[in-house]
């Protein structure tokens, strides 16, 4: 079993739908990462989390630690939305922080 | 300051040359992260840096694999003896951690596609 486990794999939406993106961890975490990786690789960093809810234009970050489960939402898809979308969690332990674990990334393709 | 940066963007080898990577991190960062990443995969870490200690590697990082980061700045990654196998992007990462805060953000550099012909 995966440390960090995310679902769905793929999702296709049509323009304008809301989107959730679900990741669960099951290692004691210090921070969860939502990453954006475009095609060509290159990662970008959406939202860093260890409580609570983040916002950020038509992106909401969510996480519940008792539960271990964060979900990323997206409002009105656009088709520029398409990518790779990335969970990753920093696990912490002994009272410090180790390096980032990752989930297989969910792939969203937005149509317009 | 631009971000992290790697290079090159993309290398394209014959099996069984020796490849280096270079990354280089923000420059106020004491921590850097290699991982790799596989079509389809989402990363995996391979090794990482807290200045110029390298703490911890991963069983991924065989022996045909050695990072360095000497001054505790920029770090490279060979790779020798490559193999089809080793065909990844490979991404750095760095990050400021501060004794007693746990938060700190990560930012990546655009990864290094390497090619094993």
């Amino acid at each position: 079993k995966n440390e960090v486990e995310q679902s769905p794999q793929n999702l296709t939406a049509q323009e304008g739908e809301f989107i959730t993106i679900n990741c669960s961890y099951s290692v004691g975490i210090s921070a969860l990462h939502w990453l954006q990786q475009h095609p060509g690789g290159g990662i970008v960093s959406l939202f860093m989390l260890s409580s609570g809810k983040k916002k950020h234009g038509r992106l909401i970050a969510t996480i519940n630690i008792q539960e271990k489960h964060s979900s990323l939402h997206i409002t009105a898809s656009h088709p520029r939305d398409s990518a790779v979308y990335i969970c990753a969690v920093r696990w912490y332990y002994g009272g410090s922080q180790g390096n980032l674990i990752f989930g297989k990334g969910t792939k969203l393709s937005v149509k317009p | 300051d631009t971000g992290v940066s790697q290079d090159p963007r993309h290398k394209i080898t014959k099996r069984g040359q020796n490849v280096t990577f270079r990354c280089d991190p923000i420059s106020e960062h004491n921590r850097l992260y290699w991982y790799r990443q596989t079509l389809g995969q989402g990363p995996e870490f391979l090794t990482y840096f807290q200045n110029e200690a390298q703490l911890e590697k991963s069983r991924l990082l065989s022996d045909r694999f050695s990072a360095e980061r000497p001054k505790g700045s920029f770090s490279t990654l060979e790779i020798q003896r490559t193999e089809q196998g080793d065909s990844a992007m490979y991404l750095c990462a760095s990050s400021r951690d501060t004794q007693g805060v746990m938060n700190t953000e990560a930012f990546f550099g655009q990864g290094t596609r390497l090619t094993v012909v």
